[in-house]
């Protein structure tokens, strides 16, 4: 069946060091491809989004680009910053569907 | 604007008992989403409305769970009898158009013990 699958957390990092979460699907036809991100308190907030192959999303320093070959949908950043720690999470949404797959989320820490 | 509220934040109830959670969408929002996340796991879909219509329940889990819109405004989500596995996060989500735009609430953390 349609899933999504990412890297197992924690993620502890030092700030400015290179970020990279690994996030996998496995879904039929084409699907849109969405990094949401949940921060302390907060709901899950949309940080980017990609909807057919080879897009790069890209958002507040975050890119992910949507890989139909390897299916893949890895999130980076160049330089984390403390403020971005929180738990993000990979999920997919089918052609013609309002719902979302998503994947079991990765806590990032980022330390001073 | 205000954004999508639930309530409450968090429940702990015994095994047994009843609980319902409330969810408040942006208003205007014609679409309203509740999801779960079980502690560690995926969030899932659990069910969507249209208004006050049922679009897709196809994810609620079994019979104990029952969700309802009244007048296609808030939404209210039941839980009778509550069991340990339903323990987890209840998220709901509002959109007036499609998938691409979501806004969650933060969430209703329920315990059952």
């Amino acid at each position: 069946g349609d899933s999504v699958t990412q890297m197992e957390g924690p993620v502890t990092l030092s700030e400015e060091a290179f970020l990279t979460i690994n996030c996998t699907y496995t879904a039929t036809g084409y699907p849109s491809l969405f990094w949401y991100v949940q921060y302390p308190g907060e709901g899950l907030q949309l940080l980017l989004k990609a909807t057919k192959a080879d897009d790069k999303g890209s958002n507040k320093g975050f890119e992910a680009t949507y890989r139909k070959e390897t299916t893949s949908f890895h999130l980076e950043k160049g330089s984390v910053q403390v403020s971005d720690s929180a738990v993000y999470f990979c999920a997919l949404s089918l052609s013609g569907a309002n719902n979302l797959f998503f994947g079991t989320g990765t806590r990032l820490t980022v330390i001073p | 604007e205000a954004g999508v509220t639930q309530f409450p934040s968090h429940s702990v109830i015994e095994k047994g008992q009843t609980v319902t959670l409330r969810c408040d969408p942006i208003s205007g929002h014609d679409n309203l989403y509740w999801y779960r996340r079980v502690m560690g796991k995926e969030i899932k879909f659990l069910l969507h409305f249209v208004k006050e219509s049922k679009q897709d329940e196809s994810g609620m889990p079994n019979n104990r769970f029952l969700a309802e819109r009244t007048g296609g405004t808030y939404s209210t989500l039941k839980v009778q009898p509550a069991e340990l596995e339903d323990s987890g996060v209840y998220f709901c989500a509002s959109s007036q158009g499609g998938r691409f735009t979501y806004t969650f609430g933060s969430g209703t953390r329920l315990t059952v013990v």
